[in-house]
C-alpha cells in the first residue's frame, strides 16, 4: 500500500531557480491538494485539483504552478524560488470533496531557498 | 474572515487526561476534523465531527458544539507517544478546509 508519496523529501535551492515537487498517489483519489506549513501558521492551501486537468487556486497560490495531466500525479512548481517559499510542503489527497472524507497526507517535502 | 483558534502549547503528565480546545468562525460548516502530527511527520487523521456531541475512539474523544463554534479533543491515559501537535480543521460551506495553527502537546513522565 504505497499511498501518497512525495519527492524530493529534502531540497536546498537558490533564489531564482525553478523547483518542482512531485506527488504521486496510488488510491485513484479524485482530489489532490498542495499545502505549505510554516511555524505559527496553520496548513495553508496553495492549489488543489478535483480531477485530471482541473486545478484551482487556494489561499496562497502566488509564485506556484501546478498541473494534473494524470489522476495519480500532481506536481507543484516554484517558477522562481524566493526565500519566503522556504517551508514544508505537504501533498494530500481525498476521495471526494464532501464533508467527512478524510484527507491523507504525503510525508512532506522540506524546501530551503538560500 | 475565517478563523480557527487553538492554544499554542499545552503540557500534561503521563497517565493523565488533557483537553485541547478549538474555537472557530467560518463561512458555513461541513464538519470538523482533528489531526495528529508528530514532529517532522505528516498529519494523520484522528476524528471527524459534523453533529453536536461526543465521538469516542479508544483513548481519544472529540466533542462538537456547532452553536458555540467550539470543539475539544480529549486524550485519556496519556502516553509519551502522544507528544505531538494536534491540528483542528473546519470544512467551510465551499468544502474548503480551514486549519488552526495547531496545539503542541508536551507529555512529561
Amino acid at each position: 500500500d504505497a499511498g501518497i508519496t512525495q519527492s524530493p523529501r529534502y531540497k536546498i535551492t537558490e533564489t531564482g531557480r525553478q523547483v518542482t515537487l512531485m506527488c504521486h498517489q496510488t488510491w485513484s483519489h479524485s482530489y489532490m491538494f498542495w499545502y505549505r506549513q510554516d511555524l505559527g501558521h496553520g496548513l495553508r492551501l496553495i492549489y488543489y485539483s478535483a480531477a485530471a486537468d482541473i486545478t484551482d487556486k487556494g489561499e496562497v497560490p502566488d509564485g506556484y504552478v501546478v498541473s494534473r495531466s494524470k489522476t495519480e500525479n500532481f506536481p507543484l512548481t516554484l517558477e522562481s524560488a524566493t526565500r519566503s517559499q522556504t517551508s514544508v510542503y505537504f501533498c494530500a489527497s481525498s476521495e471526494e470533496e464532501s464533508g467527512g472524507n478524510t484527507i491523507y497526507f504525503g510525508e512532506g517535502s522540506w524546501l530551503t531557498v538560500v | 474572515g475565517q478563523n480557527i483558534d487553538q492554544p499554542t502549547e499545552m503540557t500534561a503528565t503521563e497517565g493523565a487526561i488533557v483537553q485541547i480546545n478549538c474555537t472557530y468562525q467560518t463561512s458555513g460548516f461541513n464538519g470538523l476534523f482533528w489531526y495528529q502530527q508528530h514532529a517532522g511527520e505528516a498529519p494523520t487523521f484522528l476524528s471527524y465531527n459534523v453533529l453536536d456531541g461526543l465521538e469516542e475512539k479508544g483513548r481519544f474523544s472529540s466533542f462538537l458544539s456547532r452553536s458555540k463554534g467550539y470543539s475539544y479533543l480529549l486524550l485519556k491515559e496519556l502516553q509519551m507517544k502522544d507528544s505531538a501537535s494536534y491540528l483542528c480543521a473546519v470544512m467551510d460551506s465551499n468544502y474548503q478546509l480551514i486549519w488552526g495553527a495547531g496545539t503542541k502537546l508536551i507529555i512529561k513522565p
